[in-house]
């Protein structure tokens, strides 16, 4: 049973437009969510987060937007550069959920020059 | 550079011989977590150390333990590995739990079972 769903495998985007990731998660407990990024050969790395009191939160090229009625959320990259083609996780947890993360099964961006 | 660092990075032992795979910090991090990787999958969280305080997910099988020696060091032991436990392991480390405190992640072991 999968409490968080990234149901895109997949995404290409050409170098300078707008690449939308997007997350599901069925858990009403979670009450903060990150993004991961994960290059091949290298463990996940840290990109950016969101507490359920915020709807955006926003970091240079990085936005993520969460709908909490909707359980959705989203990670807007623009412009979209080459470099940002890695796996991209995004994971789900709460102080009332016993504070351990829950992770998507990612969704790997290709951004063509 | 402080960081989480996992050896061997590639792990090949045979079915039921057991393994034991290493991570160490230089964060300083109280808390360390081993995640288990299959392709395409999620990582799925096997367990955590808050400190000293072990913590196993409900569904870990028996088959996996773990060791935490000190505040840097992290072990994760296979006792009867088998063809299905064939998979990346992650480690990682966050300061402490809770919103604001990311987990650092190693690069990962991938564990082959022949």
């Amino acid at each position: 049973d999968q409490q968080v769903k990234q149901n895109s495998p997949s995404l290409s985007v050409q170098e300078g437009r707008i690449s939308i990731l997007n997350c599901d998660y069925t858990n009403s407990m979670f009450d903060y969510f990150l993004w991961y990024k994960k290059y091949p050969a290298e463990g996940p790395t840290f990109l950016i987060s969101i507490s359920s009191i915020k709807d955006k939160n926003e970091d240079g090229r990085f936005t993520v937007f969460l709908n909490k009625s909707a359980k959705h959320l989203s990670l807007h990259i623009v412009p979209s550069q080459p470099g940002d083609s890695a796996v991209y996780f995004c994971a789900a947890s709460g102080d009332n959920y016993g504070q351990n993360f829950v992770f998507g099964p990612g969704t790997r961006l290709s951004v063509l020059p | 550079d402080a960081m989480v660092i996992q050896n061997p990075r590639y792990q090949v032992t045979q079915f039921g011989k057991p393994v034991t795979l290493s991570c160490s910090q230089t964060l300083n991090h109280n808390v360390m977590y081993w995640y288990q990787q299959k392709s395409s999958q999620a990582p799925k969280l096997l367990f955590h150390y808050y400190d000293k305080d072990f913590n196993n997910e409900a569904d870990t099988p028996d088959n996996f333990q773990s060791r935490r020696p000190n505040t840097s060091f992290c072990f994760l032991d296979i006792r009867s590995p088998g063809l299905g436990d064939a998979a990346m392991y992650l480690c990682a480390t966050s300061r402490e739990q809770g919103f604001g405190n990311e987990q650092f992640f190693g690069p990962g072991t991938r564990l082959t079972v022949l």
